[in-house]
């Protein structure tokens, strides 16, 4: 059965800190992964990963894909209070749809 | 874990003709869904916002008659695109939130329908 598991679920920082969010995930034929950040309506993409070992940077936000071990993590240095949201991972698979995580949700104290 | 399903998975049909996808909260009451589109940059669109009972909410510039929704239960939403044509051929996504119920107001995805209007 596919599945995407992420962690921690909830995550409170304080500005400043770097964080670092987990996706680990089963799927048959996979083709990407990607990460959302989700505010208050949709998700915003950030990312879409389909090669190992290849970070994809964005400002302060970074990503690597290890398909061998089959996860993902998103980096976020020097946050924010802007940054509060739920990040997203999904998985999507060859001739298949796509298996979303639960979501961690990050909370940047002032 | 809470389990948000779509039927159908994928489809195929014909310009001008109607199209329903089913939105089902498996194992929750889904006080709420959501309903998005995806654009081939992978930016997620809410389309509009249901409660159970109550008329769907539409985001600015989603044609209400033309996109359907209907959420007669508490696990089932239903989105019917009218008279399709090729320039709604997309990947369509709900999601479901208890609102509360399961301890935090998480939205839950479904898996997709990807819809192909030729």
């Amino acid at each position: 059965e596919d599945k995407v598991v992420q962690s921690p679920l909830s995550l409170v920082v304080h500005e400043g800190d770097t964080v670092t969010l987990n996706c680990s995930y089963e799927v048959t034929n996979f083709r990407s992964l990607l990460w959302y950040k989700q505010e208050k309506k949709a998700p915003t993409f950030l990312f879409m990963l389909t090669s190992s070992g290849i970070e994809k940077k964005s400002g302060r936000l970074s990503s690597i894909l290890d398909k061998k071990e089959l996860f993902s993590i998103l980096n976020i240095t020097a946050t924010q209070t802007g940054d509060s949201a739920v990040y997203l991972c999904a998985v999507a698979g060859y001739g298949q749809n796509f298996v979303f995580g639960p979501g961690t949700r990050l909370s940047v104290l002032p | 874990g809470a389990v948000v399903s779509q039927h159908p998975s994928r489809v195929i049909c014909k310009s001008g003709t109607s199209v329903k996808i089913e939105c089902r909260s498996l194992d929750f009451q889904a006080t709420t869904m959501f309903w998005y589109r995806q654009f081939p940059k992978k930016s997620l669109m809410l389309m509009a916002t249901s409660n159970e009972g109550s008329k769907a909410t539409y985001e600015q510039g989603v044609e209400k008659d033309k996109f359907l929704i209907n959420h007669a239960s508490l696990t089932l939403s239903t989105l019917t695109v009218t008279s399709a044509h090729p320039e709604d051929s997309s990947f369509y996504i709900c999601s479901a939130s208890d609102s509360g119920g399961l301890g935090t107001d998480t939205q839950y995805f479904g898996p997709g329908t990807r819809l192909t209007v030729l």
